[in-house]
């Protein structure tokens, strides 16, 4: 299937800093990727949608200031959350679309943030 | 109502059984069905879609759909530990594009 890669897996910031997870597909391109987040024993909470080359559209309750997705290339999309606070920690995962027929969607491995 | 129901389980089968797992969805725009396992602490990984009404299979795994009744699900053949999970159905919803909307998920604990 097709891959898609997260970066960092883990991260641990200090209260008030900022911090950028990476997604990239490896082998296709993805004109869209989406941005999840996952509290412990929940489900996925689609965040955003990432649309290369335009402004990333949000889910009703994320804030667009805090959590900043660039998606500057066909296979890359960041996340940056701003000033973070312990109650961003959680696991951010990022999903990219093969854009074939199927439109099968594949996720990254995800990535831990724990805010200090 | 939600857009995609999973029973939220623990399902309990035995080690060699088959695992059952079920999902509803409430709009028959659906075109797309996914279902993803996911074990704990990682990322979703995908099993099988299905677009079809009917049964697809893949190794130990079959999906059926049913879009009248607007039910799809996973069989899961020969339980293994190793399907121990979280499984979570995915819906792709026509006037949401090309976005998912996920089910809650079903625990599966498959026991030796």
């Amino acid at each position: 299937g097709a891959v898609v890669s997260q970066h960092p897996s883990r991260v641990i910031c200090k209260s008030g800093t900022s911090v950028k997870i990476e997604c990239r597909s490896l082998d296709f391109q993805a004109t869209t990727m989406f941005w999840y987040r996952q509290f412990p024993k929940q489900s996925l909470m689609l965040m955003a949608t990432s649309n290369e080359g335009s402004k990333a559209t949000y889910e009703q309750g994320v804030e667009k200031d805090k959590f900043l997705i660039n998606h500057a290339s066909l296979t890359l999309s960041t996340l940056t959350v701003t000033s973070a606070h312990p109650e961003d920690s959680s696991f951010y995962i990022c999903s990219a679309s093969t854009g074939n027929s199927g439109n099968t969607i594949y996720f990254g491995e995800g990535s831990w943030l724990t805010v200090v | 109502q939600k857009e995609v129901e999973q029973n939220s389980g623990p399902l309990s089968v035995p080690e060699g059984a088959i695992a059952s797992l079920n999902c509803t969805y409430s709009d028959r725009g659906s075109q797309s069905f996914f279902w993803y396992r996911q074990y704990s602490g990682k990322s979703p990984e995908l099993i099988m879609f299905i677009y079809s009404n009917g049964d697809k299979e893949d190794g130990r795994f079959t999906a059926q759909l049913n879009k009248a009744s607007q039910y799809v699900s996973l069989l899961i053949r020969d339980s293994q530990p190793s399907d121990s999970a979280t499984y979570l159905c995915a819906v792709k919803v026509d006037k949401y594009g090309n976005k998912l909307v996920f089910g809650a998920g079903t625990i599966l604990r498959v026991k030796s």
